[in-house]
């Protein structure tokens, strides 16, 4: 099956600290990713998606300076929390998407867990 | 703007019993439907897909989509305590254009009882 890996698995920081997510497709070449956040007793949020070698389309309300994604290639996304604050702590949640012409279905990775002190 | 309702349980069903979760959507663009099962403090692991009106099975799960009501259900039959878990119903309005992000419900809490 599809596999989507994540680095690092968990994280804590000190307020107004840079944290980069590394999202990666193992097996298999993903047109597209997308970011979700999660915040506790939540759903999955979906705040960008990723295009391989475009710019990412965030969703209202999500700060494209303050998110940073680079999607450098078919298997690697990353997400950037930039200058975090207490209330970005959240389990982040990436996806990717084969984007083959009638099926959507979307792999998750295991998620990264942001905590900032 | 794109809605996804689900009760949020919990919903206590026996072992072995049939555990019915249900799911209704407010975009009749729609066009792919999913259920996905989240265990606590995990990434959501995918069950099932369907994209047609009607019934699809995947061993003990079945997925049901109605369109014109805007509903769909997860049937999981013979319920087993590692069922126990939140399942996400997830929606989608697949453009053809390239794919899009899942709208998520809040989840069902599901406990099956040995």
């Amino acid at each position: 099956g599809a596999v989507v890996s994540q680095h690092p698995s968990r994280v804590i920081c000190k307020s107004g600290t840079s944290v980069k997510i590394e999202c990666r497709s193992l097996d298999f070449q993903a047109t597209t990713m997308f970011w979700y956040r999660q915040f506790p007793k939540q759903s999955l949020m979906l705040m960008a998606t990723s295009n391989e070698g475009s710019k990412a389309t965030y969703e209202q309300g999500v700060e494209k300076d303050k998110f940073l994604i680079n999607h450098a290639s078919l298997t690697l996304s990353t997400l950037t929390v930039t200058s975090a604050h207490p209330e970005d702590s959240s389990f982040y949640i990436c996806s990717a998407s084969l984007g083959l012409a009638g099926t959507d279905t979307q792999y998750f990775g295991p998620g990264t867990r942001l905590t900032v002190l | 703007q794109k809605e996804v309702e689900q009760n949020s349980g919990p919903l206590s069903v026996p072992e072995g019993a049939i555990a019915s979760l249900n799911c209704t959507y407010s975009d009749r663009g729609s066009q792919s439907f999913f259920w996905y099962r989240q265990y606590s403090g995990k990434s959501p692991e995918l069950i099932m897909s369907i994209y047609s009106n009607g019934d699809k099975e995947d061993g003990r799960f079945t997925a049901q989509l109605n369109k014109a009501s805007q509903y769909v259900s997860l049937l999981i039959r013979d319920s087993q305590p590692s069922d126990s878990a939140t399942y996400l119903c997830a929606v989608n309005s697949w453009g053809g254009g390239g794919a899009d992000g899942l709208t998520f419900g809040k989840g069902t809490h599901l406990i099956i009882q040995p």
